[in-house]
């Protein structure tokens, strides 16, 4: 297992259409993380999975935001009716849930560019 | 809320130490982390302080201080590489490990 994997690595795409991306955490890993990350900023908390159980939402994630995670392994993010606001990097972390918090392992990431 | 505090850059020149300062405010207070990231890569861990006092891990150390809300992570013999940006994040209970980073600091490393 060679660490989190993202995909795509880049998707431009029109204002109001919808994107889906696609994370595959370390095979161990049974907590799964979404940030987001603009330029010159640190990576924000969108929402977290502990197995497939979708745990917490960020009050910033609006309802044009989804995220599943079936059977606990690989996990998705679509955004709907995407805005030029919504322009940014998006990460994915996973983690093993141990007594305390663990160093979370990120991805490359998912660039995302709105026209 | 929580907010974090640390420069937004630093300069240093090789083989220099150098000293990222992080002040934070929040509730539930769990752990400090330690991530560096350069540009177009992914954040990387460094370092976690869960308890006061120095952890050490080669060339870098960080500290925390839980009665002052403080931490800072120290680079020694710097090296080009090191040129990234470098941020901390908190953890809080009971959040399932989730990170509130901060907005980062961009070192520079000259030679």
């Amino acid at each position: 297992d060679t660490g989190v994997s993202q995909n795509p690595r880049h998707k431009i795409t029109k204002r109001g259409q919808n994107v889906t991306f696609r994370c595959d955490p370390i095979s161990e890993h049974n907590r799964l993380y979404w940030y987001r990350q603009t330029l010159g900023q640190g990576p924000e908390f969108l929402t977290y999975f502990q197995n497939e159980a979708q745990l917490e939402k960020s009050r910033l994630l609006s309802d044009r935001f989804s995220a599943e995670r079936p059977k606990g392994s690989f996990s998705t993010l679509e955004i709907q009716r995407t805005e030029q606001g919504d322009s940014a990097m998006y990460l994915c972390a996973s983690s093993l849930m141990a007594g305390g918090p663990q160093e979370q392992f990120f991805g490359p990431g998912t660039r995302l560019t709105v026209l | 809320g929580q907010s974090l505090e640390q420069p937004s850059e630093v300069t240093a020149v090789e083989g220099a130490i150098v000293q990222i300062n992080c002040t934070y405010q929040t509730s539930g207070f769990y752990g400090l982390s330690w991530y560096q990231q350069h540009d177009g890569g992914a954040p990387t861990f460094l370092s976690y302080n869960g308890l006061d006092g120095l952890e050490e891990t080669g060339r870098f150390s960080s500290f925390l201080s839980r009665s002052d809300s403080y931490g800072y992570l120290l680079l020694q013999e710097l090296q080009m590489k090191d040129s990234a940006s470098y941020f901390c994040a908190v953890s809080l209970y009971n959040q399932g490990g989730k990170l509130i980073f901060g907005q980062g600091t961009e070192l520079s490393v000259k030679p």
